[in-house]
């Protein structure tokens, strides 16, 4: 059993919609990343939120803690290809640790 | 950001020897890294902590003595596969982490045991 839930893990979209990848947990973080991957490659950090109903925004993606620490979200507004990949949240407990949630495999059709 | 490497990127081994794995921090000292293992469009599995000067921490289920870590400097943690088996076929990634809330990753090791 995974410690973070995503949702959903497989997403195709048309070229300029919009869309929201959901990262669950019955966990309480101290932070959460979200990473996206290429196939073949390390993830890649695009952003670490730390207070509880914090919301980042990084151009088009939008990223949101929940008010209790438990989830979050990623919101991508008018999608582009270059958008492909594997989106992953992380969470670190209070230990040292980080885990990872189960991935969204994101695919934008031109 | 950080630059974390990885070597090698790719390598093929047969059932029975031995693979060692490097993980460096290029321009930062990490006195914490991390080894996670990925299967084929499956996330990222926390394998084990490997602490700079101190025994590795593993994740339950994963056989210490079958992935051996060592972290002797502040820039490099090695992954040593022992008697590797194909079911051990993976893609291996090590992470470093960098302040308090966030890690940077390696490219990641593709390791094939035929």
């Amino acid at each position: 059993t995974q410690l973070l839930e995503q949702s959903p893990q497989f997403l195709s979209i048309q070229e300029g919609e919009n869309l929201t990848v959901y990262c669950n947990s019955s966990s309480v973080f101290s932070s959460l990343q979200w990473y996206r991957q290429e196939p073949g490659e390390g993830p890649v950090l695009l952003v670490t939120v730390v207070t509880g109903g914090e919301v980042k925004k990084l151009k088009r993606l939008t990223f949101q803690f929940g008010d209790a620490r438990k989830d979050s979200s990623l919101h991508i507004t008018a999608a582009q290809p270059g958008d492909t990949g594997l989106y992953l949240c992380a969470g670190a407990l209070t230990g040292n640790q980080f885990y990872f949630g189960t991935g969204t495999s994101l695919t934008v059709i031109p | 950001g950080a630059v974390v490497s990885q070597h090698p990127s790719r390598v093929i081994c047969k059932s029975g020897t031995s693979v060692k794995i490097e993980c460096r921090s290029l321009d930062f000292q990490a006195t914490t890294m991390f080894w996670y293992r990925q299967f084929p469009k499956q996330s990222l599995m926390l394998m084990a902590t490997s602490n700079e000067g101190s025994k590795a921490t593993y994740e339950q289920g994963v056989e210490k003595d079958k992935f051996l870590i060592n972290h002797a400097s502040l820039t490099l943690s090695t992954l040593t596969v022992t008697s590797a088996h194909p079911e051990d076929s993976s893609f291996y990634i090590c992470s470093a982490r960098v302040g308090m809330y966030e890690q940077y990753f390696g490219p990641g090791t593709r390791l094939t045991v035929t």
